[in-house]
C-alpha cells in the first residue's frame, strides 16, 4: 500500500529560528492534508493542497505540494513557542470500497522551541 | 455541536480484561476511524467503517474489533486487553472522498498492567 514518509522524526530549534518538515508519498497524491497535535492533545487539521506546485500561507506557516504529486513541506519562519507539537501529514488511499478513501499518516515531526 | 467525543479519557486495565473505548460525533460524518498513537510510530489505523453495517480492517486490527449499528457511534472493543495495547487511542470522523478533512476525538490514554 501507500506509504507517506516524514522527516525529520524530531527537530530542536531555538525560538527565532526557522524549521521545515518533509513529507514523501510512494504514490502520486491527489491532494496532501496537514495536521498539528499540540503535547497532550489531538491532530488538528491545518490546509489541504490540491494543486501541482501549490503553495499557501497560513502566517508564518507556509505549506508546499510538489510538482510531481509526491512531496509536500512545510515551512515555520521565525518559531515561536505557540509552534511546539507535532506536525503530521496525511495523504488519501483508496480503501476497499469503490470510490472509499483513507488517510495514510507520516509518522509526523515533533518540534520542540528552546525559549 | 460537539465535533468528536470519547470516553474515558483514562482507563487502567488488568491483563485479559476487557473493555470498549466509546466514540460519538454529531456531524453527520459517514467515515469514522480508530488509531492508536504510539511513541516514533505516527498514527497507526486499526478499523475504519465508511458508514453504518460497514467496518473493515487497517494497519493493526489484531486484539480489537468494531462495529457501526449507526452513524453517530463506533465503538472500539478490546477483548482481552495485553500490555502491548497500552497506547493513545483516537477515534476520527469526515465525510466520504479524498478530499475532506479529518476530525479527531480527543483521546483515550490506556494502560494495561
Amino acid at each position: 500500500g501507500q506509504q507517506v514518509m516524514q522527516i525529520p522524526q524530531y527537530q530542536h530549534v531555538q525560538e527565532g529560528e526557522d524549521f521545515t518538515t518533509y513529507c514523501n508519498s510512494s504514490t502520486t497524491l491527489s491532494n496532501i492534508q496537514w495536521y498539528k497535535q499540540r503535547p497532550g492533545g489531538h491532530p488538528v487539521f491545518l490546509i489541504q493542497l490540491v494543486k501541482s506546485g501549490e503553495v499557501k500561507k497560513q502566517k508564518r506557516l507556509t505549506f508546499q505540494f510538489g510538482e510531481a504529486k509526491k512531496n509536500s513541506s512545510l515551512h515555520i519562519t521565525a518559531t515561536q513557542t505557540t509552534d511546539v507539537g507535532t506536525y503530521f501529514c496525511a495523504g488519501p488511499e483508496s480503501s476497499s470500497g469503490a470510490g472509499s478513501y483513507q488517510l495514510t499518516f507520516g509518522k509526523g515531526t515533533k518540534l520542540s522551541v528552546i525559549p | 455541536n460537539a465535533g468528536v467525543t470519547q470516553t474515558p479519557k483514562f482507563q487502567v486495565l488488568k491483563t485479559g480484561q476487557s473493555m470498549t473505548l466509546q466514540c460519538a460525533q454529531d456531524m453527520n460524518h459517514e467515515y469514522m476511524s480508530w488509531y492508536r498513537q504510539d511513541p516514533g510510530m505516527g498514527l497507526r489505523l486499526i478499523h475504519y467503517s465508511v458508514g453504518a453495517g460497514i467496518t473493515d480492517q487497517g494497519e493493526v486490527p489484531n486484539g480489537y474489533n468494531v462495529s457501526r449499528s449507526t452513524t453517530e457511534d463506533f465503538p472500539l472493543r478490546l477483548l482481552s486487553a495485553a500490555p502491548s495495547q497500552t497506547s493513545v487511542y483516537f477515534c476520527a470522523s469526515r465525510r466520504p472522498g479524498q478530499y475532506n478533512e479529518q476530525f479527531f476525538g480527543p483521546g483515550t490514554r490506556l494502560t494495561v498492567l
